[in-house]
């Protein structure tokens, strides 16, 4: 089955720096990449997602980058504030299944103001 | 709120005790899915159902485990004989087959502690 690993497990940053999270998964046909986050408490919310057909997605301050050679995907947030405190989880749906996510173990982003 | 909603939020158990959670999902979606969340792990698969049937069981879900979907509206999650293990957040979530996206939608969670 696919596999996701995500890192770094904690980001801490400074108000207004970018933050980076990088994200790898095992099967080549997956199809479909989508970012949660999950605030204290609260049920996982999607922030972007990403289909294998394109490279990059940007909406405002966020953006997510493919590299399905290396299967490799990227989440950049740009001009962080203290409300993007969370933690963020990639996903994968693996080409086999149209419907199963496989998710990532967690970016626990801190925005320090 | 026409949201996911789950209940109950929160659960204390004895072990070996049986507990049930139940899943209302957003009425039009006709796919709806349960995952189990551990303290500082991502949200991990456990079963789907689209409208009534249950068309895949992840092999964590072990035979103490059954869900129902009846009708294709609510779904419950059975736990029997709990264990110390069994304790996580559940998360139910759902979507549409058709949908413009792939994008799930969770619920808040029903925590389950087993003591």
């Amino acid at each position: 089955g696919e596999n996701v690993e995500q890192h770094p497990s904690t980001l801490s940053v400074q108000e207004g720096d970018s933050a980076v999270i990088k994200c790898t998964y095992s099967d080549s046909a997956s199809n479909y990449f989508p970012w949660y986050k999950q605030e204290l408490g609260k049920r996982p919310q999607l922030i972007i997602d990403i289909r294998s057909n394109v490279g990059e997605k940007k909406d405002q301050r966020i953006a997510v980058t493919l590299n399905k050679t290396a299967k490799h995907f990227s989440l950049h947030i740009t001009e962080t504030q203290p409300e993007d405190s969370a933690v963020y989880f990639c996903a994968a749906r693996s080409g086999g299944s149209n419907y199963k996510l496989t998710f990532g173990k967690g970016t626990l982003l801190t925005v320090n103001p | 709120d026409t949201g996911v909603s789950q209940d109950p939020r929160h659960k204390i158990t004895k072990r070996g005790q049986n507990v049930t959670f139940r899943c209302d999902p957003i009425s039009e979606h006709n796919r709806l899915y349960w995952y189990r969340q551990t303290l500082g792990q991502g949200p991990e698969f456990l079963t789907y159902f689209q409208n009534e049937a249950q068309l895949e069981k992840s092999r964590l879900l072990s035979d103490r485990f059954s869900a129902e979907r009846p009708k294709g509206s609510f779904s419950t999650l059975e736990i029997q004989r709990t264990e110390q293990g069994d304790s996580a957040m559940y998360l139910c979530a759902s979507n549409l087959k058709r949908g413009a996206t792939g994008e799930l939608f969770f619920g808040e969670g029903s925590r389950l502690t087993v003591l």
